[in-house]
């Protein structure tokens, strides 16, 4: 069965650069999920997409932005990136509303990100 | 605001032997979910078990099974039989779902983990 596809893997960016991170989701899934999670910490949610609309928005920094697209995938985009932003960024997807949207709730690999 | 709080951050337990890690929360929510995710070294978030709350039932996954009490917020999970393989980090968590109206929640809260290691 098709995953959720996240791209790359892994990142080393310096800092002040910038970084875009990719989410594939399941097809036929229309919510897309963004999560952060620190060394040693839990996920933190970040943003989310419903049906290409910001739909509910967490602890996003404002160096940060995201967009989903017209085919349901989704960019995470990192500006003057900081040593405190190497985490690493899982993506999530569902379909929509109810049940579906439990039984469906489907994390990708993850994006490590390295700032130096 | 959700929140999630896991009191353990570390439990051990013997090959075969039974573990229980706790969670509890707080929520005015009334219809929500409850979770728990196994974050292993490879750091894949894997779905162990899931609840709702509007389930009396406690829901059971072979070896998993949860103790829901809904009135107290608490929902502890049950490892039986352990296995080297249950070694990893274990995340409770809380999820609103989406509503018809189309505005999606759907957000998971995480607690602080539990790493649990199984000795053999």
């Amino acid at each position: 069965a098709a995953g959720v596809i996240q791209s790359p893997r892994h990142l080393i960016k310096e800092k002040r650069e910038t970084a875009t991170l990719k989410c594939y989701p399941i097809p036929r899934h229309d919510t897309v999920y963004w999560y952060q999670q620190g060394p040693g910490q839990d996920p933190q949610f970040l943003i989310s997409f419903y049906e290409k609309m910001q739909s509910d928005k967490g602890s996003i920094p404002d160096r940060f932005s995201a967009q989903q697209f017209s085919d349901y995938h989704s960019e995470l985009n990192m500006s003057s990136l900081e040593l405190g932003d190497s985490a690493l960024y899982f993506c999530a997807s569902s379909p929509r509303a109810g049940e579906t949207t439990i039984n469906g709730y489907t994390f990708g690999s993850g994006t490590r990100l390295t700032v130096v | 605001a959700q929140t999630v709080t896991q009191s353990q951050p570390e439990m051990s337990v013997q090959e075969a032997e039974t573990v229980t890690l706790s969670c509890t929360y707080d929520t005015s929510e009334s219809n929500y979910y409850l979770f728990w995710y196994k974050q292993p070294p490879s750091r894949q978030m894997i779905l162990v078990i899931r609840q709702e709350a509007y389930k009396q039932q406690n829901a059971t996954e072979n070896r998993f099974s949860v103790n829901f009490q809904k009135a107290a917020k608490s929902f502890s999970l049950k490892i039986s039989d352990s296995q080297l393989g249950d070694t990893a980090m274990y995340f409770c968590a809380f999820m609103t779902p989406s509503n018809a109206g189309g505005t999606s929640y759907g957000k998971l809260t995480f607690g602080q983990g539990t790493i649990l290691t199984v000795h053999p």
